[in-house]
């Protein structure tokens, strides 16, 4: 199993500035993802956090606005940059096995931006 | 078309009813798994399902690989079971369903 930390909690931000989540796994893990959760909405995937590397980033999402980094195989960040009241959601650091048979979430980030 | 669709998006329930939510999906895939969300936010998978039939406690998920459907089943249920119920399934990422919000009344 994997335990995942993600902070802050719960924030709530200024219009135009920026925030970032972090998400610290207890256990070496592949395959790292951020997920946007709007309100009501399912899981939206935002990106791939890849170690050493650029994030993969799904059609809709860009690095300026969302920077990804991931420095080693247990530690990511995800920045919401320049916040606007769309960007009011639930934001979830995931992991999963390789094949897909597992899947851990951390505790989520809820952003209000006002 | 969503990828993977879930029914009923809403449901409510009085207490010890019998639950059936419904997963289907377009998309060959490599595993199953239904989530648990609490209004708190946090998620858990409750099942991992590749084929066939698991059971923990009262409940119970079902899949058909061939008709790429999947069931959970949630027997005698109870409003501690109150939550939002995702079906997500795996091929190459995770894709979700838009998720059943299950209410159940004492």
């Amino acid at each position: 199993s994997a335990v995942i930390s993600q902070k802050p909690s719960r924030d709530i931000c200024q219009r135009g500035t920026s925030l970032t989540i972090q998400c610290q796994v207890d256990s070496q893990v592949t395959m790292m993802f951020w997920y946007r959760q709007q309100p009501g909405q399912s899981l939206t995937l935002i990106a791939t956090a890849n170690q050493g590397s650029e994030a993969t980033y799904e059609s809709g999402f860009v690095i300026d606005k969302f920077p990804i980094s991931r420095p080693n195989l247990t530690f990511s960040t995800l920045t919401v940059s320049n916040m606007s009241p769309e960007d009011s959601s639930i934001y979830l650091c995931s992991v999963t096995g390789l094949s897909g048979n597992t899947i851990y979430f951390g505790e989520g980030s809820w952003l209000t931006v006002v | 078309k969503n990828e993977v669709e879930q029914s009923p998006q809403n449901l409510t329930a009085q207490e010890g009813e019998f639950i059936t939510i419904n997963c289907s999906y377009s998309v060959g895939i490599s595993a199953l798994h239904w989530l648990q969300q609490h209004p708190g936010g946090g998620i858990v998978s409750l099942f991992m399902l590749s084929s066939g039939k698991k059971k923990h406690g009262r409940l119970i998920a079902t899949i058909n690989i061939q008709e790429k459907h999947s069931s959970l089943h949630i027997t005698a249920s109870h409003p501690r079971d109150s939550a939002v119920y995702i079906c997500a399934v795996f091929y190459g990422n995770m894709r979700f369903g838009a998720g059943t919000r299950l209410t159940v009344k004492p």
